[in-house]
């Protein structure tokens, strides 16, 4: 079975770092792109940051001003988010997402997420 | 900066037919784009419904079914059932790896 489980959010003050977690399950992981998609309380969804399989390139929203960087281990089927500067903004719901084959698709499987709260 | 616009809210009765679309605040959809839709109720993880326009992702009936209607993307249900009352949102795929959702609309079958 196709499985992608995060991990890694807690509540985290204004200023504070974090990292988030994918562990994925059930594909081969290192031939398909991987993403994170947020969702704000009350809010819609905002893709975030995306890797590609193996030759690592990243993108990400231009409304993350460098403060994330995407990252993945290949040989232990994870996908990471490092997140610095953290703001109550970035209180969220974080998942994990895979793309299509073809990147540019969008996303085919979907993790349950884990919430990231940022308040004092 | 492109906004990706959606109806914010719309309403279909049971076994009706619905169809919601997907913009852009400056210029016109169109398949190189790539739009995706996806189904999201409250609590739960988004599902894939329809990728590269008009796919039906793994499992979708076929009750759904997009297209591209003049300069928007647009996701049509037939036959409305009660639990396709949930929140959609397209996507379009911007270029230079970047993917943008639109706000989201809320279908509500009444």
């Amino acid at each position: 079975e196709v499985q992608l489980v995060e991990s890694g959010g807690v509540l985290v003050k204004p200023g504070g770092s974090l990292r988030l977690s994918c562990a994925a399950s059930g594909f081969t992981f290192n031939t398909y792109s991987m993403n994170w998609v947020r969702q704000a309380p009350g809010k819609g969804l905002e893709w975030v940051s995306s890797i590609s399989g193996i030759n690592n390139y990243i993108y990400y929203a231009d409304s993350l001003k460098g403060r994330f960087t995407i990252s993945r281990d290949n040989a232990k089927n994870s996908l990471y988010l490092q997140m610095n500067s953290l703001r109550a903004e970035d209180t969220a719901v974080y998942y994990c997402a895979r793309s299509f084959t073809d990147y540019y698709y969008g996303w085919d499987v979907w993790g349950q997420g884990t919430t990231v709260t940022v308040s004092s | 900066q492109t906004v990706v616009t959606q109806e914010p809210s719309l309403s279909v009765s049971p076994g009706g037919t619905i169809t919601l679309t997907c913009g852009l605040s400056s210029g016109s959809v169109s398949t190189t784009y790539y739009p995706s839709w996806y189904q999201q109720t409250p609590g739960q993880a988004p599902r894939t419904l329809i990728y590269s326009t008009n796919i039906r992702s793994s499992g979708v009936p076929d009750r759904f079914s997009g297209t591209i209607l003049g300069n928007k993307a647009a996701l049509t249900i037939t036959g409305a059932q009660a639990d396709d009352e949930s929140d959609y949102y397209c996507v379009l795929y911007m270029g230079s790896g970047i993917q943008v959702f639109g706000g989201g609309t809320k279908l509500t079958v009444l």
